[in-house]
């Protein structure tokens, strides 16, 4: 079965200061890999994804993730961090359960919290 | 506005008393999932549905049930809560053969069985 890892349950980073979410990855095949965001009292919303091509990937509200095949890594990231990105955040990978189903296999969670 | 819905959002009841949470899409979506997220755990999918009438069994089955008469519905079913079922539960959508593209979530049911 495929899996992410998300190593870190929380992170802080001064509002202005990059900000970068760790995800590593562990799959048969070649990965498609998601990244989520929750925010208080609310469902999950896709950011972006990897599926082929380029290693980065741009998303939603200036997120961007890395895709590493020699390290097994799919980091979000933003070059300047605001306080409205404090949430959530999840990787994803999607699992293949034959006959055509499929199915995402979400990580922990890392709680991101930006100091104004 | 293309929405997940799920009613209710907070439910607070006994062990051993039946309950029905509700999920509705309103964009035509094949694919339904639920999931539970309980902390350190992440998101753990229960059942899912590839359509009208076909459902199967998620990561974490044990004590729930759901029904797939219409497409635009997808409602979960505890027969007999118990308190480790506690937990936040979110229903998801998203077009069949996509169903990992862009899954919709609801806002979320927070429940707690005593």
């Amino acid at each position: 079965a495929q899996s992410v890892a998300q190593p870190e349950d929380q992170v802080n980073v001064a509002e202005g200061n990059p900000l970068t979410v760790k995800c590593t990855y562990s799959v048969s095949g070649n990965p498609y890999l998601f990244w989520y965001v929750q925010y208080p009292n609310r469902g999950l919303q896709f950011l972006l994804k990897y599926i082929t091509g380029d290693n980065l990937v741009k998303g939603s509200y200036g997120f961007e993730a890395e895709f590493n095949k020699s390290q097994t890594s799919f980091h979000l990231k933003k070059p300047s961090a605001l306080v409205s990105d404090s949430a959530l955040y999840f990787c994803a990978v999607r699992d293949f359960l034959g006959f055509g189903n499929e199915k995402l296999t979400f990580g922990t969670g890392t709680r991101l919290t930006i100091i104004p | 506005e293309a929405q997940v819905t799920q009613n209710p959002r907070y439910l607070i009841t006994v062990t051993g008393k039946k309950l029905t949470v509700t999920c509705s899409q309103n964009m035509n979506h094949e694919y339904m999932s639920w999931y539970r997220q309980d902390p350190g755990l992440g998101l753990r999918q229960i059942y899912y549905s590839m359509n009208v009438e076909v459902t199967d069994k998620g990561d974490v089955p044990e004590g729930y049930k759901v029904s797939r008469k219409e497409k635009r519905n997808f409602p979960l079913i505890l027969e007999s809560p118990s308190p480790n079922q506690t937990s936040l539960y979110f229903c998801a959508s998203s077009f069949f053969g996509q169903s990992t593209d862009t899954q919709y979530f609801g806002p979320g049911t927070r429940l707690t069985v005593l």
